[in-house]
């Protein structure tokens, strides 16, 4: 079956620690895309990436990084910077928006907790 | 900028009842609008989407919204509400190659 994996789907981590969060599709996407998700304030977008190699910041980058090596994967690091990184992470995926499919398919989310 | 805002952070509704979501755009060029859903502790599943064909966009789990350019908006609805419909839906419109989401409304379905 196509679609996005996450994992794990639960993470604890002590303040301090870095933390990388897995994110692979099967779907043949050229884009990807890590948002946050706190209560009350929708997605927010961290990074994204529309080819290998590549990848912008978005609205809230930072204390995050990001690789794309593989067009498969996107993986998301919370550094120790993150002054607040407890929250749900949802990984999302695109067609090449170039070739006017837009819409984003979701994977089924991380949840962070830091204490 | 292109930018929603979904009108009712919580709406309650009886089963059977019709269920109305409001989102509002903000866009300096055609926009493009999607519906999303979550269930709780779940990723977002795509409802229906706009993209400059039909005003009349139909959906899954029986969902509809229509586009209104002298409104901008793309109200969500659907005829009769069922129990299965509880969950957090979220409006949102693409500006360049990102989508920006409204703040989601959370439908409460009453038995």
């Amino acid at each position: 079956d196509g679609g996005i994996t996450q994992s794990p789907k639960y993470l604890f981590r002590k303040e301090g620690q870095n933390v990388t969060l897995s994110c692979e599709q099967n779907l043949n996407h050229d884009a990807m895309y890590w948002y946050r998700q706190d209560p009350g304030q929708g997605l927010r977008l961290i990074y994204y990436s529309q080819i290998v190699n590549d990848f912008q910041k978005g609205d809230i980058a930072e204390g995050y990084s990001v690789s794309r090596e593989k067009k498969e994967s996107f993986p998301l690091t919370v550094t120790s910077a993150q002054k607040n990184p407890t929250a749900f992470y949802l990984c999302a995926s695109s067609i090449d928006v170039r070739r006017r499919t837009y819409e984003q398919y979701f994977g089924p989310g991380t949840r962070l907790t830091v204490t | 900028a292109q930018s929603v805002t979904q009108l009712g952070s919580h709406v309650s509704v009886s089963e059977g009842a019709l269920v109305l979501l409001r989102c509002n755009y903000s866009s300096s060029v055609p926009p493009y609008l999607f519906w999303y859903v979550q269930y709780p502790n779940q990723g977002l599943q795509l409802l229906l989407k706009y993209t400059s064909a039909a005003t009349l966009v139909k959906g899954i789990n029986g969902f509809e919204a229509e586009f209104k350019k002298s409104e901008t908006s793309f109200h969500l609805t659907k005829p009769s509400a069922h129990m299965s419909d509880a969950a957090e839906y979220f409006c949102a419109v693409l500006a360049g190659s990102r989508l920006t989401f409204g703040e989601g409304t959370q439908l409460t379905v009453n038995p």
